[in-house]
This record gives C-alpha cells, sequence and structure tokens, in this order.
C-alpha cells in the first residue's frame, strides 16, 4: 500500500525554540496532505489542510503564525512549530491523498516540549 | 455539526468476535472509515464504505452501515492478539480532499 514517512518520529526541544517535522509520500505524489494532533487517549484532530503550491488552510482554532506549514511539492509537505511550549507537547500526525477515498496516514511525531 | 461516537473500551476473549459500533451525525456523510492504531504508531486504514452501501466484508472485517440510523459497525472475526489496538471511527464528505473527522476511538482487549 502507499506508505508516508514522516522525520524524526520522536524530538525533545526546550521552550521557546522551533521544531519542524517533515512528512513525505514515498511512494505516491499527493496534492493534498493534512496534519493531525493527538494529545494522549483522544482522538485526532485535524489542524490544517495543506494543498501542494498554495497556502494552507487552517481549521478553526489552530494557529496559522505558530503552525507553519510549507508543501512544496508533491511528496513533501512539512510543520514547523514556532516558539514551542509544554502545552504544544503532542503526538503530530500526517496524512496524504491519493484516492478521493482514501488518506494515508504516517507513524506520527512525538513531540515533547521541556 | 459534524460529531462521531464510539464507546471508549472493548474486552473480548482471544478467538471470539468483536463488534465496534459507531454513531455519526453527518448525513452528508459520503465515505465511513475504519482505522487501526497500535500504541505509538500512526493509523492503519482497515477498510472504508460508501455511504450507498451496507455491508463490505474484507477477510476477518465485516463493515454493516445503517445510514438511516447513521450507525456503523466493525466486525473482527476470530479476533487475536494482534487485533489488540485503538480503533477509529471517521467519516468524510465529497473526496479525501475533504476533512476527516474522527471519532474517539475505542480501545479493543483481548484476554486469553
Amino acid at each position: 500500500g502507499a506508505v508516508v514517512s514522516q522525520h524524526p518520529s520522536r524530538v525533545i526541544c526546550k521552550s521557546g525554540t522551533s521544531v519542524k517535522i517533515e512528512c513525505r509520500s514515498l511512494d505516491f505524489q499527493a496534492t493534498t496532505m493534512f496534519w493531525y494532533r493527538q494529545f494522549p487517549k483522544q482522538s485526532l484532530m485535524l489542524m490544517a489542510t495543506s494543498n501542494e503550491g498554495s497556502k494552507a488552510t487552517y481549521e478553526q482554532g489552530v494557529e496559522k503564525d505558530k503552525f507553519l506549514i510549507n508543501h512544496a511539492s508533491l511528496t513533501l509537505s512539512t510543520l514547523t512549530v514556532t516558539s514551542a511550549h509544554p502545552e504544544d507537547s503532542s503526538f503530530y500526525i500526517c496524512s496524504a491523498s491519493i484516492t478521493k477515498e482514501t488518506q494515508y496516514f504516517g507513524p506520527g511525531t512525538r513531540l515533547l516540549v521541556l | 455539526g459534524e460529531d462521531v461516537e464510539q464507546s471508549l473500551f472493548l474486552s473480548v476473549r482471544e478467538g471470539d468476535s468483536s463488534v465496534i459500533n459507531c454513531t455519526y451525525t453527518d448525513s452528508s456523510s459520503t465515505y465511513l472509515y475504519w482505522y487501526k492504531q497500535e500504541p505509538g504508531a500512526g493509523l492503519q486504514l482497515l477498510t472504508y464504505i460508501f455511504s450507498n452501501m451496507d455491508m463490505k466484508q474484507d477477510q476477518r472485517l465485516t463493515v454493516l452501515l445503517n445510514k438511516k440510523d447513521k450507525h456503523l459497525s466493525l466486525r473482527i472475526a476470530d479476533t487475536q492478539t494482534g487485533d489488540s489496538a485503538i480503533y477509529f471511527c471517521a467519516e468524510s464528505r465529497y473526496s479525501s480532499a475533504s476533512k476527516i473527522i474522527f471519532g474517539s476511538g475505542t480501545r479493543l482487549s483481548i484476554r486469553p
């Protein structure tokens, strides 16, 4: 099946620093990628929809200046958490759209902000 | 509004069938999904069903959809220890370019 990778898988950073998370579709081109966050024992919440070559569409309540999304190519989208704070600690998962029926998810990135 | 609800926990004996239930509120839902998440991992798409279908079977998995009641279920036959995971019900409209709304997830545990 379709493979989506994320890098890094885990990251620990100090409060106030920025962290970049990469999402790649390895064997297909994805015009649309999605970024989710998942708090412990909770469901996934969509943060933003990323379309190649255009600005991301953010969900209500998600700060676009804090969570910068770049979708520069059909196989790569990046999420940068700027000036991270402990409350940004979470599991960030990306997905890529391959057909109109399905999204394939990456393995997730666990972010811990100290 | 959009809402997807599931029970939080299910415990079954190894070899029995597991049935995970889900209800949703959006009558415009086009696609309904079941995803599996193992500890510390991302989501694995198990199966999906179009809203104009009422059943889909794929090996040990059977999905039943009651569109009138907005009820979706996932049956896992002959449940194995490897089936232990969190199962998310989800729905979306139109296409995968639209957002997917996830349920809270059902944690399936298998007892010997």
